[in-house]
């Protein structure tokens, strides 16, 4: 069956523009979660959606970030002004409902470079 | 708060070496998942470990499940470069569902 998607692929902006990347999870998962994984590095936890709950947005690391999921499916993960530090993979994952110890399903990712 | 340290941070083996990775808690576990990312790829799910002293294998890779379930370890046997990649451990309190991921270890194979 199809897997997540992330769209676009790949990004390069200019430093200031704004950026919105999208994230499609598996259908039927309840959880969406945004991770940002610098070069050669972990993967840094941003935010965590759960059906009709309120997000945990305790991962943003400015009030720059933001991320709405509309229909409890698709999801939107907005940067406003970039800087260059933003550049990164931006790594979306679901899972099913019931908790976020369930394992997760990460999409491709989308590599922002922000010049 | 709840730390998780995955050692070590590299590994730079020959191919046919053993290769482990160790991945430790401050909290006791609910669950344990291992995850691998191959370069330029994302996060693929290997396994999941729930029990105290738990042993899983697939094919040359064994996971296993401290006693205490404080700590896990994943383990190659006869590396091969198609294992090059890095291993993410990704941790359960017990007492919440707050799933953190490790910082991963990197895995490099000589052929």
């Amino acid at each position: 069956g199809a897997g997540v998607s992330q769209s676009p692929s790949n990004k390069v902006t200019e430093k200031g523009k704004d950026v919105e990347l999208r994230c499609d999870p598996i259908s039927g998962h309840t959880a969406l979660y945004w991770y940002r994984q610098s070069l050669g590095q972990g993967l840094e936890f941003l935010i965590y959606f759960q059906g009709n709950s309120a997000p945990d947005k305790s991962g943003l690391p400015s009030d720059r970030f933001s991320a709405e999921r509309t229909g409890g499916s698709v999801s939107t993960l907005t940067i406003q002004r970039t800087q260059q530090e933003d550049s990164a993979v931006y790594l979306c994952a679901s899972s099913l409902e019931g908790g976020r110890g369930l394992t997760q399903y990460f999409g491709p990712g989308t590599r922002l470079t922000v010049l | 708060g709840q730390q998780v340290m995955q050692i070590p941070q590299y590994q730079h083996v020959q191919e046919g070496e053993d290769f482990t990775t160790y991945c430790n808690s401050s909290t006791t576990l609910s669950n344990i998942q291992w995850y691998k990312q191959r370069p330029g790829g994302h996060p693929v799910f290997l396994i999941q470990l729930v029990k105290s002293g738990e042993v899983k294998k697939q094919k040359r890779l064994t996971f296993q499940f401290g006693e205490a379930k404080k700590n896990s370890s994943l383990h190659i046997t006869a590396t091969q470069t198609t294992d090059v990649g890095t291993y993410f451990c990704a941790v359960v309190p017990y007492n919440n569902n707050d799933m953190r991921f490790g910082a991963g270890t990197r895995l490099t194979v000589k052929p």
